[in-house]
């Protein structure tokens, strides 16, 4: 495609419910990020994939937070458990070859957990 | 610990003025810094970036930005600002192989 896409674009879900985002990157981008972007919080880095190197976890805030990658293209990701706090834009990213490189985001995925 | 500050939550300006976004970073080593631009309802668009070289950057809709190693910033000017730079603009800085931090972002709105 032409940019980085992410699906849905908006998800209401109740609490404690399990919710999984989606991104599809620009073809042939190696790199995918996921950031989350909480009203007056900026972006805050939760995972990162570089081709079939294992994950960057580093920045995923609970284990009711999980992501994959299938086949070096889509990622998942996925909240087990939603709570309150877990709403937000959640965004997607990717880049042609990782890190400083330029990253294309997509227009992320509202997520409101109620 | 890496961290990046912006210090203004919100500047307006008017339109034709001359306009200045700080950013200050605090990291250990050589930073690799960008400054983005989110659109009310659009994704981030990347502006420009320093990783090395001339400190002074050109980016995308005539912004520039100034790497100052002594004063740990990066500043993002437009000489003169059209209503359409209304967005909120984000500094980002990495480091070695860590995905980039971002700062919580100057809203910048224009007026007549």
């Amino acid at each position: 495609g032409a940019g980085v896409s992410q699906s849905p674009s908006n998800k209401v879900t109740e609490k404690g419910k399990d919710v999984e985002l989606r991104c599809d990157p620009i073809s042939g981008h190696t790199a995918l990020y996921w950031y989350r972007q909480s009203l007056g919080q900026g972006l805050e880095f939760l995972i990162y994939f570089q081709g079939n190197s294992a994950p960057d976890k580093s920045g995923l805030p609970s284990d009711r937070f999980s992501a994959e990658r299938t086949g070096g293209s889509v990622s998942t990701l996925t909240i087990q458990r939603t709570q309150q706090e877990d709403s937000a834009v959640y965004l997607c990213a990717s880049s042609l070859r990782g890190l400083f490189t330029e990253a294309f985001f997509g227009q992320g995925t509202r997520l409101t957990v109620v | 610990a890496q961290s990046v500050t912006q210090p203004d939550i919100h500047i307006t300006v008017s339109e034709g003025a001359s306009l200045e976004l700080r950013c200050n970073y605090s990291y250990g080593a050589t930073p690799y810094l960008f400054w983005y631009v989110q659109s009310p309802g659009q994704g981030l668009q990347l502006l420009l970036k320093y990783f090395s070289g001339d400190t002074l950057v050109q980016g995308i809709k005539g912004f520039e930005a100034e790497f100052k190693r002594s004063q740990s910033s990066f500043n993002l000017r437009k000489p003169s600002v059209h209503w359409s730079d209304a967005a909120e603009y984000f500094c980002a800085v990495g480091e070695g192989n860590t995905p980039l931090v971002f700062g919580k972002g100057t809203r910048l709105s224009v007026i007549a």
